[in-house]
């Protein structure tokens, strides 16, 4: 198993400005995985971050606004950047450790 | 790439009664099919799974059916009671993990 935690657990930001979620796992894993789940909506993948390369992103995500970093096997960090409304979502980290394991999520809304 | 599609979006029933979801996929290579159940505000977490080598898969109360041929899948949920009441979500992996839309249970006591 993993047991995830994430940071902040909720923001509210104004448009036009950025912020950097964190994720910790308590365990070494190769990859951490970053998925949007806008209100009332199902889990959409944003990236796939490996230790020591950069992120692979999935289509409609690019790094520019969504950049992440992964500087060791328990840590990342997802930065949304240049905010919109539409922005607003929650934001959840996850591991593979045999089954699928996700982070709290951070809650965002953007003004 | 993998497209998941999940039905019905919502589904009442009375508790006591069985509630079955269903979910399609599209690509082949796909092996592994988990459903997560999420509870207002909290994170999903896994509730089942199967992997392609297999057609059908219990654990208590639920159980998940996968037909390869048809690229079907399906939760069911036998004695529902109002604590299964969440969000539901199918998902398949290939080389990632695709999620369906999800599905509103409601069991009504």
């Amino acid at each position: 198993s993993a047991v995830i935690s994430q940071k902040p657990s909720r923001d509210i930001c104004q448009r036009g400005t950025s912020l950097t979620i964190q994720c910790q796992v308590d365990s070494q894993v190769t990859m951490m995985f970053w998925y949007r789940q806008q209100p009332g909506q199902s889990l959409t993948l944003i990236a796939t971050a490996n230790q020591g390369s950069e992120a692979t992103y999935e289509s409609g995500f690019v790094i520019d606004k969504f950049p992440i970093s992964r500087p060791n096997l328990t840590f990342s960090t997802l930065t949304v950047s240049n905010m919109s409304p539409e922005d607003s979502s929650i934001y959840l980290c996850s591991v593979d450790v045999n089954e699928q394991f996700f982070g709290p999520g951070t809650r965002l809304t953007v003004l | 790439g993998e497209n998941v599609e999940q039905h019905p979006s919502t589904l009442s029933v009375q508790e006591g009664d069985s509630a079955v979801i269903k979910c399609t996929y599209s690509d082949s290579a796909s092996n592994y099919f988990p459903w997560y159940k999420q509870e207002l505000g909290k994170r999903p977490q896994l509730i089942i799974d199967i992997r392609s080598n297999v057609g059908e898969k219990k654990d208590q109360r639920i159980a998940v059916t996968l037909n390869k041929t048809a690229k079907h899948f399906s939760l069911h949920i036998t004695e529902t009671q109002p604590e299964d009441s969440a969000v539901y979500f199918c998902a398949a992996e290939g080389n990632k993990l695709v999620f369906g839309a999800g599905t509103i249970l409601r069991v009504k006591s």
